[in-house]
């Protein structure tokens, strides 16, 4: 799997929108985005996933640039409860191979 | 749906003494998965199995660790002796194939080896 890359730590206000970038400039053709967060003293959480489109669902929304080097996570309206270590994982689906590496994230703190 | 279910959540032993680790996967769910998560080393995976059979086991650490998964709805880890290097949180999380490989993972073992 590629290796991804983000900044170790980032600060949001509540109520705005937390823009969490993730650089993964080796990814192949066949690999996916993912992320997953990690909320203090849990497991990890799935959030999103994509391959060359934008995505959204009902926690976030993902922005992978054309060339596919680089993402965005966005959190439109952080809370408090966004406070986590969120982590973007480049994951090629299928074959035999199901690892999911996780990187050291980055630790997204929400403020009042 | 109850979710991944681990026990014990907590466990303090002594050096030495047998640990064992549970997880009940999401009733359905194929894929099984151990990590261990420290400080110093970040969620690393240890095993995975599918439809109860071990795949992938290059991550568990030394002999004394072991996992078995007898059926689809239980699985344990076990590390004899343990020593106190093994303290870590524990995670087990399961998935299915055809549910896009998403991962769900349960609360985790916090384990402590004096």
């Amino acid at each position: 799997d590629a290796k991804t890359t983000q900044p170790p730590s980032m600060d949001c206000a509540e109520g705005r929108a937390a823009n969490l970038p993730c650089n993964h400039s080796t990814i192949s053709g066949n690999e996916y985005v993912y992320w997953y967060r990690q909320i203090h003293s849990q497991g990890p959480q799935y959030i999103i996933h994509g391959l060359k489109n934008n995505e959204t669902n009902e926690m976030a929304s993902l922005i992978i640039t054309e060339d596919r080097k680089s993402s965005t996570l966005i959190l439109p309206h952080a809370t408090l409860r966004d406070t986590a270590v969120y982590y973007c994982i480049a994951y090629y689906r299928g074959g035999s191979n199901y690892k999911l590496t996780f990187g050291k994230g980055t630790l997204l703190t929400v403020n009042p | 749906d109850a979710g991944v279910i681990q026990s014990p959540r907590h466990e303090v032993t002594e050096m030495g003494q047998e640990v064992t680790l549970r997880c009940k996967p999401i009733s359905g769910h194929d894929y099984l998965f151990w990590y261990r998560q420290t400080m110093m080393r970040g969620l690393e995976l240890l095993i995975y199995f599918n439809n109860n059979v071990p795949i992938d086991d290059s991550g568990m650490p030394e002999d004394r660790f072991s996992a078995k998964m007898p059926n689809a709805s239980f699985s344990t880890l076990k590390i004899q002796p343990s020593e106190p290097r093994d303290s870590a949180v524990y995670f087990c999380a399961s998935s299915f194939w055809n549910g896009g490989d998403t991962q769900y993972f349960g609360p985790g073992t916090r384990l402590t080896v004096l």
